[in-house]
């Protein structure tokens, strides 16, 4: 069964460096999505991507987030100067065009130190 | 998007059915009602999608009655293996199903 793929599976940083979290969506999806998830929190939208940008985002989804679909096959989260607060697991997902689920990758855990 | 109430935690024990009821009083007429299951550090994983009636799939079936005010996810014959949270969510319909907005969820814990 065809899976959206993240790496790495864990990160560690430093405050104020910055990283990103690389993810391989199901190579025939159109949307592409991130998530982040707080531990013991909900779920909570970052952005959604569709055909080379950016179409919706999220109020967390500020200047100190960046996406990018450098290839055909890529889609990165790039988080500039991170702080404590950051620390979360990093979802992405994709889906088709209509279709009713999403899929998502198993996460990256962002710790910031 | 119309707000989501579902009950913060649920037990049950193996072999039985479990029903999670969810409250979506404010739902639009082109919304539809989408469940998420999660386990512990894992993405959020689609079970059922439905718009009203009931739908059934191989893992779990959804009962929405006329008014489309609630709804409720069944799970037949729960093992220890179905100990997740599970997420009632309300979609926009002609979007991109993708942009979901997450409650707190269900915990359900199936003891043996």
């Amino acid at each position: 069964e065809p899976e959206v793929t993240q790496t790495p599976s864990h990160q560690v940083t430093q405050m104020g460096q910055e990283v990103i979290l690389r993810c391989v969506p199901i190579s025939n999806h159109l949307y592409f999505y991130w998530y982040r998830q707080i531990l013991g929190q909900k779920v909570e939208f970052l952005v959604s991507f569709y055909n080379n940008e950016i179409s919706e985002k999220s109020e967390i989804f500020d200047d100190q987030f960046s996406v990018e679909r450098p290839d055909g096959s890529n889609f990165t989260l790039k988080i500039r100067s991170t702080k404590l607060e950051d620390s979360a697991m990093y979802f992405c997902a994709s889906n088709l065009q209509g279709a009713r689920e999403a899929f998502f990758g198993q996460g990256t855990r962002l710790t910031v130190v | 998007l119309a707000k989501t109430t579902q009950p913060i935690s649920m037990d049950s024990y193996e072999g039985q059915e479990v029903n999670i009821t969810c409250s979506h009083n404010n739902i639009a007429t082109n919304d539809y009602i989408t469940w998420y299951q999660q386990f512990p550090s894992q993405g959020p994983r689609f079970i059922i999608q439905g718009y009203k009636t009931k739908v059934t799939n191989e893992v779990a079936s959804l009962f929405i009655p006329a008014d489309r005010k609630s709804s409720t996810l069944s799970l037949p014959r729960v093992s220890l293996s179905d100990t997740a949270v599970y997420y009632c969510l309300v979609v926009a319909g002609g979007t991109s199903y993708g942009k979901l907005t997450f409650g707190q969820g269900t915990i359900l814990t199936v003891h043996p």
